[in-house]
């Protein structure tokens, strides 16, 4: 079955270690996304890339990092520089800008 | 600026009690507008996307209705495994999405 595969599901940390979410597609789709998912706050665009090799920030990316080396694959860094990490980061994809976003099972991200 | 707000935040009914969920949006060109359902600790399911005025989707107890200025989900005869918090999301056929905050449905059973 066709899908996207967020790991891992739950994510410790210690305050000051930058850490890597895992986000893999095999849906063939070009644009894949990072949303960050707060309590009472809608999906806040962290990241996206359109296409491998290209990324653009999204409204919240300061103190993230993504690379987009495979069509496939789209890790997130989440690094000592962002302020509040602890939150539950939702990876989508979409064929094309326009079509319906596809989302992965989350991470939920504890940092201590 | 483009915008999406969602009511009620929150949603009791009772078992076979039907009623309706807004979206409302604010968006240059719609191009897409999407509802989406989340279950606790997991990531949003896709449900419908309407891309006209006037367009109807429907779903099993969901039928989901688009006007020029919001999107309404209703939901007839509910039962209480639609618990859930429904998303709404918005498109101007950009890679851009501007998601609504979500309400969350309580079926009581």
């Amino acid at each position: 079955d066709g899908g996207i595969t967020q790991s891992p599901k739950y994510l410790f940390r210690k305050e000051g270690q930058n850490v890597t979410l895992s986000c893999e597609q095999n849906l063939n789709h070009d644009a894949m996304y990072w949303y960050r998912q707060d309590p009472g706050q809608g999906l806040r665009l962290i990241y996206y890339s359109q296409i491998v090799n290209d990324f653009q920030k999204g409204d919240i990316a300061e103190g993230y990092s993504v690379s987009r080396e495979k069509k496939e694959s789209f890790p997130l860094t989440v690094t000592s520089a962002q302020k509040n990490p602890t939150a539950f980061y939702l990876c989508a994809s979409t064929s094309v800008g326009g079509s319906p976003l596809h989302f992965g099972n989350g991470t939920r991200l504890t940092v201590t | 600026e483009d915008q999406v707000t969602q009511s009620p935040e929150a949603l009791r009914l009772q078992e076979g009690e039907s009623s309706s969920l807004n979206c409302s949006y604010t968006v240059s060109g719609l191009r897409g507008l999407f509802w989406y359902r989340q279950d606790p600790g997991k990531g949003p399911e896709f449900l419908f996307t309407l891309y006209s005025a006037g367009e109807e989707k429907e779903k099993e107890r969901l039928k989901a209705t688009l006007t020029k200025k919001e999107s309404f989900l209703h939901i007839t005869a509910p039962k209480p495994e639609d618990s859930a918090t429904y998303l709404c999301a918005s498109t101007s056929g950009t890679y851009k999405y501007i998601f609504g905050t979500g309400t969350r449905l309580k079926v009581l059973a």
